[in-house]
């Protein structure tokens, strides 16, 4: 188990470019979270996937987010045209669902920078 | 979602024990309590969670009310390395989607002295 692994760990781009960040869960895991977490807050759910299929989507993901799991492993999360207001850390998160409290295992996360 | 009030911070020194309350007057009967921790530079890390009774493992003890509006969260000894944001998190069982989909608070920040 060499736990759900994020690349990369920093990125710093100019306001209107392209980002992609990666995602490898935790092998045997079919669950597959994002969240955004900004200084000072909590984690803030972004979307989620079991296998391949994104399941659901927050508000918070505008049209310039897309994400894919494609084959219900590794995961990227796409932001186009970044914005000042992109500026977060990028949280993946994994876990096996099989049970009603289901835990949830954390990489260390894509701090984004956007000039 | 139901809330959760937590202090902002709390301060503790090494070798004792702290005792992080969360406050839920809103709590169903079917949602669970869940423990996470972040220390710096690092994601979220699962800490405990539990329904009704109180719940040890190797990490923490989580103790709850018997009326569930309330928990806390008990580190024996503090360490060092426990300073962390300590996020307590309810999680509706019978979500209708079935997924753990955790919605985080802004957490105690724990600082443990030397």
């Amino acid at each position: 188990d060499t736990g759900v692994s994020q690349n990369p760990r920093h990125k710093i781009t100019k306001r209107g470019q392209n980002v992609t960040f990666r995602c490898d869960p935790i092998s045997e895991h079919n669950r597959l979270y994002w969240y955004r977490q900004t200084l000072g807050q909590g984690p803030e759910f972004l979307t989620y996937f079991q296998n391949e299929a994104q399941l659901e989507k927050s508000r918070l993901l505008s049209d310039r987010f897309s994400a894919e799991r494609p084959k219900g492993s590794f995961s990227t999360l796409e932001i186009q045209r970044t914005e000042q207001g992109d500026s977060a850390m990028y949280l993946c998160a994994s876990s096996l669902g099989d049970t009603d409290s289901e835990k949830l295992f954390f990489g260390s996360g894509t701090q984004l920078s956007v000039l | 979602d139901a809330k959760t009030t937590q202090p902002n911070s709390m301060e503790s020194n090494e070798e004792e024990p702290v005792h992080l309350p969360c406050n839920h007057s809103t709590i169903s009967g079917t949602d669970y309590i869940h423990w996470y921790r972040q220390l710096p530079s690092q994601g979220p890390e699962y800490v405990i969670h539990g329904l009704t009774s109180n719940v040890n493992n190797r990490m923490a003890s989580l103790a709850i009310a018997e009326d569930r509006k309330s928990s806390t969260l008990i580190l024996h000894r503090a360490t060092l390395r426990d300073a962390a944001v300590y996020y307590c998190i309810l999680r509706d069982s019978m979500f209708s989607g079935g997924y753990n989909k955790l919605i985080f608070g802004a957490g105690t920040r724990l600082a443990v002295h030397p």
